[in-house]
């Protein structure tokens, strides 16, 4: 398996502009997680999906944050407009249900994002 | 509500020494509990995951960790150190509950190995 996948690896952009991170989960997971880690604030869960359907999105920090999954195999999570205190790098993680069970999540390798 | 404390934010050990990470955590419920590792530039790995069997859990790269419920703590620990075991190290919590799949993180342990 190829793991859950993210685009891209490294975003460099000025404030104001709109950023798109990328990610696709690992075949066969049903949920999604987006994660952003910073050195003040640790790692932090920004939104989760089950099935395609968000399901919270209370880590949202602010409206400039949307996330969208259209399908199985692809979510985006958009900034517009891009701040500098949006610099962090941004996790996708997926896992899968069984049994009712808590699963290991699948982390990607990460976005890291600049923002000038 | 749920948290995870990782006391020390920084630890440094000689190569060939014990490893020890401290992690308490909050629950309402019976928990479920992991250890990440982090190396640079990289994502989240799985170390291991305790989930109500065994209190004693084996993870991967010689790493164990004990639940205790009465101390609410579930440490990490390697008799050796190694060099590649430089990492940053995350303990997560996640209710037992089943359709729960949200991890709570700690704030991580880097941890540096002195040759």
């Amino acid at each position: 398996d190829a793991g859950v996948i993210q685009s891209p690896r490294h975003e460099v952009t000025e404030m104001g502009q709109e950023v798109t991170l990328r990610c696709k989960p690992i075949s066969g997971h049903d949920y999604l997680f987006w994660y952003r880690q910073t050195m003040m604030r640790g790692l932090e869960l920004l939104i989760y999906f089950n099935n395609n359907v968000p399901i919270d999105d209370s880590g949202m920090p602010e409206d400039r944050f949307s996330a969208k999954m259209p399908n199985a195999s692809f979510s985006t999570l958009k900034i517009q407009p891009s701040e500098p205190r949006d610099s962090a790098v941004y996790f996708c993680a997926s896992t899968q249900r069984r049994g009712g069970r808590s699963n290991e999540q699948f982390f990607g390798p990460g976005t890291r994002l600049t923002v000038l | 509500a749920q948290s995870v404390t990782q006391l020390g934010s920084h630890v440094s050990v000689s190569e060939g020494a014990l490893v020890l990470l401290r992690c308490n955590y909050s629950s309402s419920v019976p928990p479920y509990l992991f250890w990440y590792v982090q190396y640079p530039n990289q994502g989240l790995q799985l170390l291991l995951k305790y989930t109500s069997a065994a209190t004693l859990v084996k993870g991967i790269n010689g790493f164990e960790a004990e639940f205790k419920k009465s101390e609410t703590s579930f440490h990490l620990t390697k008799p050796s150190a190694h060099m590649s075991d430089a990492a940053e190290y995350f303990c997560a919590v996640s209710p037992s509950g089943a359709g729960s799949y949200q991890l709570t993180f700690g704030k991580g342990t880097k941890l540096s190995v002195i040759p």
